[in-house]
């Protein structure tokens, strides 16, 4: 089976822009989440889809938002970048969405802000 | 709520030498935890996880864990290490509740000396 696969995996953009960023599961997985990875914080829970539905969300500003379609493939798009929006932003699907289940991870996108 | 605490940012051993890494958790039920693997430039490897079965777990390339109840550890250990372990290890446990979301320490980076 493929991985989960992330698109782009690189991306520059100037503050004020808008990214939105891609994540295609592993065949069968219905459940994506998604974690932002940076030196000072870590790695930081963003949000959690299961079928469609948003099933949890961190504690990110609202500029942060995501969505899953039908297919489980799911986006998540950040607005008005800032500085500190700089990160490694990395998908994992899982089959379901209880606690036991592996998350895997894709490579990551790797977001500069200028 | 739940967290997990690693025990040293950088760890440096010699080719050969005993790996191990720690791994304290704080869980207001039975948790399920995770260690996971970063190599540069790339997404989470998961090594092995424990969900509530046997105490000792064994994962990916030689690498095991034991879940201690009474030290609230999981450690990560493996008997000798080889130049390519060189990365960068996460302690992880699933947040409570019907969720998949996982709560990360901060991280560990293994150097191998030859």
């Amino acid at each position: 089976k493929a991985g989960v696969t992330q698109t782009p995996r690189y991306l520059i953009k100037t503050r004020g822009q808008q990214v939105t960023l891609s994540c295609s599961p592993i065949s069968g997985h219905r459940s994506v989440s998604w974690y932002q990875q940076t030196p000072g914080q870590g790695l930081q829970f963003l949000f959690e889809y299961f079928s469609e539905t948003q099933r949890n969300k961190g504690n990110f500003p609202g500029r942060f938002s995501g969505r899953q379609f039908s297919n489980s493939r799911s986006e998540m798009n950040v607005s008005t970048l800032e500085l500190g929006d700089s990160a490694l932003y990395l998908c994992a699907s899982s089959l379901g969405h209880q606690g036991t289940d592996t998350q895997y991870f894709g490579p990551g996108t790797r977001l500069t802000v200028l | 709520a739940q967290s997990v605490t690693q025990l040293g940012s950088h760890v440096s051993v010699s080719e050969g030498a005993l790996v191990l890494l720690r791994c304290n958790y704080s869980s207001s039920v039975p948790p399920y935890l995770f260690w996971y693997v970063q190599y540069p430039n790339q997404g989470l490897q998961l090594l092995l996880k424990y969900t509530s079965a046997a105490t000792l777990v064994k994962g990916i390339n030689g690498f095991e864990a034991e879940f201690k109840k009474s030290e609230t550890s999981f450690h990560l250990t493996k008997p000798s290490a080889h130049m390519s372990d060189a990365a960068e290890y996460f302690c992880a446990v699933s947040d409570t509740g019907n969720t998949g979301k996982l709560i990360f320490g901060q991280g560990t980076t293994l150097q191998v000396k030859p």
